[in-house]
């Protein structure tokens, strides 16, 4: 079974400044998907960027950019010029591609502060 | 769009009472997810519907939860009886399909208190 690790359980930040959020995960398949999901306090996830194992670029997505490392089975989260929005849960998920309708696997998340 | 609707968005119970959620998924869409988020924790899928029929409940504790989704649209879960460990938010979302690389849409959750 697949994990997701994010040992990072708060993080804090200047506004304007950058951030990174860490993720790891195990697993035996070679083709998945890993995303980021923003929980605000409304409770709604939402997705802020998705990333195909397959595809050796990083996925970028205006101010959130991914360090995206297979063989080290890491995937972090950089955001640049943070704002006062940004403050939210954040969370690392896996998905296989290899088993039909595959669950998301979440972390355990982090919470990020964004200090003005 | 309307997004996925969810209620109620808070429900307190006691210990051994039942309760069931109501979502509505976004429009056309065919997927169905039910996620439990207990405090501190990522969320745990439940049950995934392909339409009115169950994609995966391998996580779904079947001795006291519930879930339907007649007619293919909205679903109901149901908790009876509940215990204290069942207290957490209840995510549903949706996708178009069930492809690997659907984005799901959630909604807001109800958060669920047992007493």
């Amino acid at each position: 079974a697949q994990t997701v690790t994010q040992s990072q359980p708060e993080m804090s930040v200047q506004e304007a400044e950058t951030v990174t959020l860490s993720c790891t995960y195990d697993t035996s398949e070679s083709d998945y998907y890993l995303f980021w999901y923003k929980q605000p306090p409304s409770r709604q996830m939402i997705l802020v960027i998705r990333q195909e194992a397959y595809k050796q670029q990083n996925a970028t997505e205006n101010r959130f950019s991914v360090n995206f490392q297979k063989a080290a089975k890491s995937f972090s989260l950089k955001i640049s010029d943070s704002q006062l929005g940004d403050a939210a849960m954040y969370f690392c998920a896996y998905r296989s591609v290899e088993t039909s309708g595959s669950r998301l696997t979440f972390g355990e998340g982090t919470q990020l502060t964004v200090n003005p | 769009e309307a997004g996925v609707a969810q209620s109620p968005r808070y429900k307190i119970i006691e210990k051994r009472q039942s309760v069931a959620f109501w979502c509505n998924p976004i429009s056309g869409h065919a997927t169905l997810y039910w996620y439990q988020q207990i405090l501190g924790q990522g969320p745990k899928l439940l049950i995934q519907f392909q339409n009115n029929g169950v994609v995966d409940d391998s996580q779904l504790p079947k001795d006291r939860f519930s879930a339907e989704r007649l007619k293919g649209v909205d679903s109901t879960l149901k908790i009876q009886p509940a215990k204290l460990e069942d207290s957490a938010v209840y995510l549903c979302a949706s996708s178009f399909g069930a492809t690997t690389n659907e984005k799901l849409f959630f909604g807001s959750g109800t958060q669920l208190s047992v007493l």
